[in-house]
């Protein structure tokens, strides 16, 4: 399966934007990038997903690079409810068990 | 209320009991998964299912059951539980027929405790 690679955790200000970032250099071009986010104590809920383009949605934007080996979900304007951890996943349209959640990124919002 | 909902929300057992966790959506999605999560960790894959009385594994099958006689139950077995098996699990459901979305809809979790 190909792997995801996303710091930790970050911090950031609420009513900033905030860049998260997400290499994936092994992905191959049947590979769709999802977004999700778990809250404290909820189970993980879906926030964006890409193949190639760029995407928007209410919840955020997904930049993805030209060769694909990276992308960014970017909330524009944090707010203490965006606390939570990120996961950036790589999935396979052609079977469902690629869904591979890793540790994601713990995002910190402060006043 | 539509959606995707699992039962009991928390579960004290005993090393060696059979627990059953369920899982029910209302939208007839075709694919339903269960995930563990543990500590510090993010969500490993027990098994999921593409559609009534289709099973399979995922990364963490190992002692656990699984059942789709229906669409919308999910039921997961551990036969004999085990301290390791102490986790939140959380069902989720996705839409698509043949193939999975990537789009998956989780249930609040179920936290269970082995003793």
């Amino acid at each position: 399966d190909a792997k995801t690679t996303q710091p930790n955790s970050m911090e950031s200000n609420e009513e900033e934007p905030v860049h998260l970032p997400c290499n994936h250099s092994t992905i191959s071009g049947t590979d769709y990038i999802h977004w999700y986010r778990q809250l404290p104590s909820q189970g993980p809920e879906y926030v964006i997903h890409g193949l190639t383009s760029n995407v928007n949605n209410r919840m955020a934007s997904l930049a993805i690079a030209e060769d694909r080996k990276s992308s960014t979900l970017i909330l524009h304007r944090a707010t203490l409810r965006d606390a939570a951890v990120y996961y950036c996943i790589l999935f396979y349209t052609g079977t469902a068990s690629k869904l591979t959640f890793g540790t994601g990124t713990r995002l910190q919002v402060t006043l | 209320d539509a959606g995707i909902t699992q039962s009991p929300r928390y579960k004290i057992t005993e090393t060696g009991r059979q627990v059953t966790l369920m899982c029910h959506q209302t939208w007839s999605h075709s694919y339903m998964f269960w995930y563990r999560q543990d500590l510090g960790h993010g969500l490993r894959l027990i098994y999921y299912s593409a559609a009534a009385d289709i099973t399979d594994k995922g990364e963490v099958p190992d002692g656990y059951v699984v059942s789709r006689s229906k669409t919308e139950n999910f039921p997961l077995t551990l036969e004999s539980a085990t301290r390791s098996q102490t986790s939140v699990y959380f069902c989720a459901s996705s839409g698509g027929t043949g193939r999975a979305t990537g789009e998956l809809f989780f249930g609040e979790g179920s936290r269970l405790t082995v003793l």
